[in-house]
Order: structure tokens, then C-alpha cells, then sequence
């Protein structure tokens, strides 16, 4: 069964410093989407991504965070200087049509910002 | 989206149909009800949705009301694997500009006991 896949399963990381989480959609799939999830706390919608560009993005979305999709495969969260309140789990996901089809995701990816 | 509400915590006996029930009273017709659940801290996994006839999947069935103000998601036997949190969410579709984004609340926090 296809799935979603992201590297690295768990990243450690000084503050300050440039991150890249990185996620496999399934093939056929065409809208694209990061969550995260604090520890304890409900996953939050950061970005959705459509049609190589960003079609929607939440408050906690701000000029540190990017996302590319650069060679027609690889869907990409950067976040360029890291701070502690990023730590989190980072959940890549997507789905075939976007407004009624299902979102499937990734298992995501734990980062700490040390 | 409209907003959903849902009780904190359930309990279930293995074997036992579980049935989580949720609210969502402002919800507009052109709006799906979706669950999702998150086995411990993996990525929220699709269970089923609807519009507003009763469905069902290997998975779950979903009984919306017919004024479509509620819904309640059962798991027919549920197993120890079972226990996790249950996310009720209603998504727009097309035409608005959600792009298929999902709104995750805390959620039913499901314990299936031996």
C-alpha cells in the first residue's frame, strides 16, 4: 500500500541553526500539506501546497519557515534558523484531491532544538 | 469549518462495539464530517467520512444525524490496538479556500481494556 515517507525520523538540532525535514508523498498525489504537534498539545496545521506554490498557511508559518517541492518527488520543510518552542513532531501529508479526499500522513519527524 | 465538540475520554471493553460520539452543530451543507486517529504519537491515520448518509468501512461505521448536527463513529469489536485518540473534524470542500486543510481538535482520548 503506498505510503507517505519523511527522513529523518528524529533530528537533534542547536538553536540557530537551519533545518531540513524532508517527505516522500505518495506519486498520484497533487496537494501537499506539514503539520506539527507539540508534546501533550493537538496537531496544528502549518502549510498546504498546491500546484508548486503555497496555497494556504497558518500564523505559525512565518518568514522562518519554506517549503519547496524541488524535483517532482521530494516535498521539503525548511526552517531556517531554529528556535526551542520548534520542537516538535512534524507530520508531511497529502492527498489526490483536495477538498474531498482523504489526508494521509506521514509518521512524522521528532525534532528537538537544543 | 465548523466547529466540533467532543467528550475528553472514553472507555471501552475488548470486544465491545466503542462508540464515540461528537458534535457539530454549525455545521453548513457542503461541509463532510472526517475521523482520524492518532495511535500514540504516529501520524493521524483516516478512518472515514461522510456528508450525510451512514457509512461504512473495514474500519468503522459513521451514523450522522439526520439534521446532520451530530455524528457518532463506532468501532464494531474494538481491540487493545484500538486505543487512541479519535479526532472528529468538519471540512469544507471545494470552492472555498481550505484546500482540503484539516482542523484537528484535542479530540476523544479512546482506552480499550482487556
Amino acid at each position: 500500500e503506498p505510503e507517505v515517507t519523511q527522513t529523518p525520523s528524529h533530528q537533534v538540532t542547536q538553536m540557530g541553526q537551519e533545518v531540513i525535514l524532508r517527505c516522500v508523498p505518495i506519486s498520484n498525489h497533487l496537494y501537499f500539506y506539514w503539520y506539527r504537534q507539540i508534546l501533550g498539545q493537538k496537531v496544528e496545521f502549518l502549510v498546504s501546497f498546491y500546484n508548486n506554490e503555497i496555497s494556504e498557511k497558518s500564523e505559525i508559518f512565518d518568514d522562518q519557515f519554506s517549503v519547496e517541492r524541488p524535483d517532482g518527488s521530494n516535498f521539503t520543510l525548511k526552517i531556517r534558523s531554529t528556535k526551542l518552542e520548534d520542537s516538535a513532531m512534524y507530520f508531511c501529508a497529502s492527498t489526490s484531491r483536495g477538498n474531498t479526499g482523504e489526508l494521509f500522513f506521514g509518521e512524522g519527524s521528532r525534532l528537538t532544538v537544543l | 469549518d465548523a466547529k466540533t465538540t467532543q467528550p475528553p475520554s472514553m472507555d471501552c471493553a475488548e470486544g465491545r462495539a466503542a462508540n464515540l460520539p461528537c458534535n457539530h452543530s454549525t455545521i453548513s451543507g457542503n461541509e463532510y464530517v472526517y475521523w482520524y486517529r492518532q495511535i500514540h504519537s504516529q501520524g493521524p491515520q483516516y478512518i472515514i467520512h461522510g456528508l450525510k448518509n451512514n457509512e461504512t468501512n473495514e474500519m468503522a461505521s459513521l451514523i450522522i444525524t439526520e439534521d446532520r448536527k451530530s455524528s457518532t463513529l463506532i468501532l464494531p469489536h474494538a481491540t487493545l490496538r484500538d486505543t487512541a485518540v479519535y479526532y472528529c473534524i468538519v471540512r469544507g470542500t471545494a470552492g472555498g479556500t481550505s484546500y482540503g486543510k484539516l482542523t484537528f481538535g484535542q479530540g476523544t482520548i479512546l482506552t480499550v481494556h482487556p
